[in-house]
């Protein structure tokens, strides 16, 4: 059981390029979170989604777009990244009354 | 909106002693579920202990336990015997059970055990 997996671990991105996050969970969970994390700010949350083919705005969504074509899978894409960008993206999953499941992390950094 | 807050940034313990972390939450709903959550350096967040609204008796995980005042919005997290291996950063987090779903993270304590 792998839980949930984030694809890549490390990226390093130059301003203006784009990239896609994959976030993958095989528990068959509703609920899936992109967030990011920087020192001091916890974790701030960018995009949710609720269902397959449905997604909502978080906290920071500015510079970010999301999908959920598949209810396992949850993208987070950047289409023009800046350097504010650079952080630590954290996806969760989680079913309905439970706690969050969260994959490893991605490392992103905008040069 | 939903907000959490820890205000408390750092804290430090002597191992073997007690320390509480604190957490407030602002929501206007009246059922969810609260959370504390665990990052240690590795990175990997790790559940440590939920609260449901609704049941009033405190949860206990070990040597972790909270104190959940409803009427408060307070949800601390008290950590007994403290081990080594309990620095970390520690999350509060909330998440309705209406229709919002919206899970919210404080800015975290990080926790250093002291030998």
């Amino acid at each position: 059981n792998a839980g949930v997996t984030q694809t890549p671990k490390f990226r390093v991105l130059k301003t203006g390029q784009s990239m896609t996050l994959l976030c993958a969970q095989d528990m068959n969970h509703e609920y899936m979170y992109w967030y990011r994390q920087d020192p001091g700010m916890g974790l701030r949350l960018i995009h949710y989604s609720v269902g397959e083919g449905t997604t909502a705005k978080g906290e920071v969504p500015d510079g970010y777009n999301v999908s959920r074509l598949k209810k396992q899978n949850f993208l987070l894409g950047l289409e023009s990244a800046a350097p504010s960008q650079t952080s630590v993206y954290f996806c969760a999953s989680r079913a309905i009354r439970a706690e969050a499941f969260f994959g490893q992390g991605t490392r992103l950094t905008v040069v | 909106a939903q907000t959490v807050t820890q205000s408390q940034p750092e804290m430090s313990v002597q191992e073997a002693e007690t320390v509480t972390l604190s957490c407030t939450y602002d929501t206007s709903e009246s059922n969810y579920y609260l959370f504390w959550y665990k990052q240690p350096p590795s990175r990997q967040m790790i559940l440590v202990i939920r609260q449901e609204a609704y049941k009033q008796q405190n949860a206990t995980e070990n040597r972790f336990s909270v104190n959940f005042q409803k009427a408060a919005k307070s949800f601390s997290l008290k950590i007994s015997d403290s081990q080594l291996g309990d620095t970390a950063m520690y999350f509060c987090a909330h998440v309705s059970s209406g229709s919002a779903r919206q899970l919210t993270f404080g800015s975290g304590t990080q926790l250093t055990v002291l030998p």
